[in-house]
């Protein structure tokens, strides 16, 4: 069973433009979330992350935003930079668990 | 954060025979992880590895297949043993760490390949 989707696997932008990309999941006992970022032979580094308290967290050109009520998570990435092409995991933690999404893999096209 | 160092990047083997991965911390950490990411797939855990006690194996995976060893808290292998070509897929490590317990670092992943 997926606790974690993401439902777009890839998703093209134009350079400068703002990329959007999705995460729902199922389990309301998730008090913490973050968005990985990933390489073509690296592994997974992480971005940003937010808990369950807030509803939005910035750090400069990323910006996570978390809507309980919907179990939706999403991650804004504005402006996008043709380096921003990569594949985005969003995971999900409760306790020592974590759940990751399946990624979705962003173009930024220049 | 951590940084976690894991080899071999990659390799290619014949089915039935082992290859032992390892992954070295800069820090001390009480949890390591290990992953499976196979093609378009999400990244799935194969078990936790808490120094002193025996690793704790998820669904689906078992101590015979995927030896852990976690000799003390910098340092961790998993051995795919009896390999298969189902075997090939890129294989992770992990912790929590870095002051937050929350966040996984990852090392960057061996491709494994079993023909």
């Amino acid at each position: 069973d997926q606790q974690v989707k993401q439902n777009s696997p890839s998703l093209s932008v134009q350079e400068g433009r703002i990329s959007i990309l999705n995460c729902d999941y199922t389990n309301s006992m998730f008090d913490y979330f973050l968005w990985y970022k990933k390489y073509p032979a690296e592994g997974p580094t992480f971005l940003i992350s937010i808990s369950s308290i807030k509803d939005k967290n910035e750090d400069g050109r990323f910006t996570v935003f978390l809507n309980k009520s919907a179990k939706h998570l999403s991650l804004h990435i504005v402006p996008s930079q043709p380096g921003d092409s990569a594949v985005y995991f969003c995971a999900a933690s409760g306790g020592n668990q974590f759940y990751f999404g399946t990624g979705t893999s962003l173009t930024v096209i220049p | 954060s951590a940084v976690i160092s894991q080899k071999p990047s990659r390799d290619i083997c014949q089915r039935g025979t082992s290859l032992t991965i390892q992954c070295q911390v800069d820090s001390q950490v009480t949890m390591m992880f290990w992953y499976r990411q196979q093609p378009g797939q999400s990244l799935t855990l194969i078990a936790t590895a808490n120094q002193g006690s025996e690793a704790t194996y998820e669904s689906g995976f078992v101590i015979d297949k995927f030896p852990i060893s976690r000799p003390n808290l910098t340092f961790s292998t998993l051995t795919v043993s009896n390999m298969s070509p189902e075997d090939s897929s890129i294989y992770l490590c992990s912790v929590v760490g870095g002051g937050s317990k929350n966040i996984q670092y990852f090392g960057a992943g061996t491709r494994l390949s079993v023909l």
